[in-house]
């Protein structure tokens, strides 16, 4: 059954520093989204990306965030200077196309922010 | 009135009864209600998903209540199980746009003891 993808499963980073946090979507599916979710917290909608665009982001998806999708696969999520409070899970997901309604999540990577 | 509100925090339920969650939304533009199971350290994965223009969708042990007017949608597990032992989350979305934002709701930490 195809799966979403994530790598590093668990990244620890100092202050300041840029992470970049990767995915593989579903092969078919042509919407990706990055979620976020802080320990024992809800799950917090970040960025959606279509056709090689972001379609909407949220509050939290600031100037220090961005997304690519550097070839045909793998889809990005860039922090260019983390802090604290970006400590968290990361989730990728992607859905198939428009209309298609049903997100699929990937594991997840727990980014560690010292 | 983008808040999905969830209730219990927490559940505790014996082994073969039934388990219920509960969740409410305000905006009225909502038209598409999944509800996600996350085990610890896993991604969300999708368990069931409903429309508002049926009232009840049922798969397998898992049943969707969908109340319109009301505004509120719930998750029953019949007969529970301890391998249903997870956090369980429900979401919404406006459907009609290509972009699946999904806002979650605080999650259910469920217990299903032997």
């Amino acid at each position: 059954e195809p799966e979403v993808t994530q790598t590093p499963s668990h990244q620890v980073t100092q202050m300041g520093q840029e992470v970049i946090l990767r995915c593989v979507p579903i092969s078919n599916h042509l919407y990706f989204y990055w979620y976020r979710q802080i320990l024992g917290q809800k799950v917090e909608f970040l960025v959606s990306f279509y056709n090689n665009e972001i379609s909407e982001k949220s509050e939290i998806f600031d100037d220090q965030f961005s997304v690519e999708r550097p070839d045909g696969s793998n889809f990005t999520l860039k922090i260019r200077s983390t802090k604290l409070e970006d400590s968290a899970m990361y989730f990728c997901a992607s859905s198939e196309g428009y209309r298609s309604y049903e997100q699929y999540f990937g594991p997840g990577t727990r980014l560690t922010v010292t | 009135q983008q808040q999905v509100k969830q209730s219990p925090q927490s559940l505790i339920v014996q082994k073969g009864g039934i388990s219920i969650i509960n969740c409410a939304y305000e905006n009225t533009a909502f038209d598409y209600f999944p509800w996600y199971q996350q085990f610890p350290g896993k991604g969300p994965a999708l368990l069931i998903a409903i429309r508002p223009d049926v009232s009840e969708k049922k798969e397998g042990r898992f049943t969707i209540s969908f109340n319109k007017s009301a505004k509120q949608f719930s998750l029953h597990i019949m007969d529970s199980q301890p391998g249903d032992s997870a956090t369980y989350f429900c979401a919404a979305s406006k459907a009609n746009t290509g972009f699946q934002k999904l806002v979650f709701g605080t999650g259910t930490r469920l217990l299903v003891s032997p």
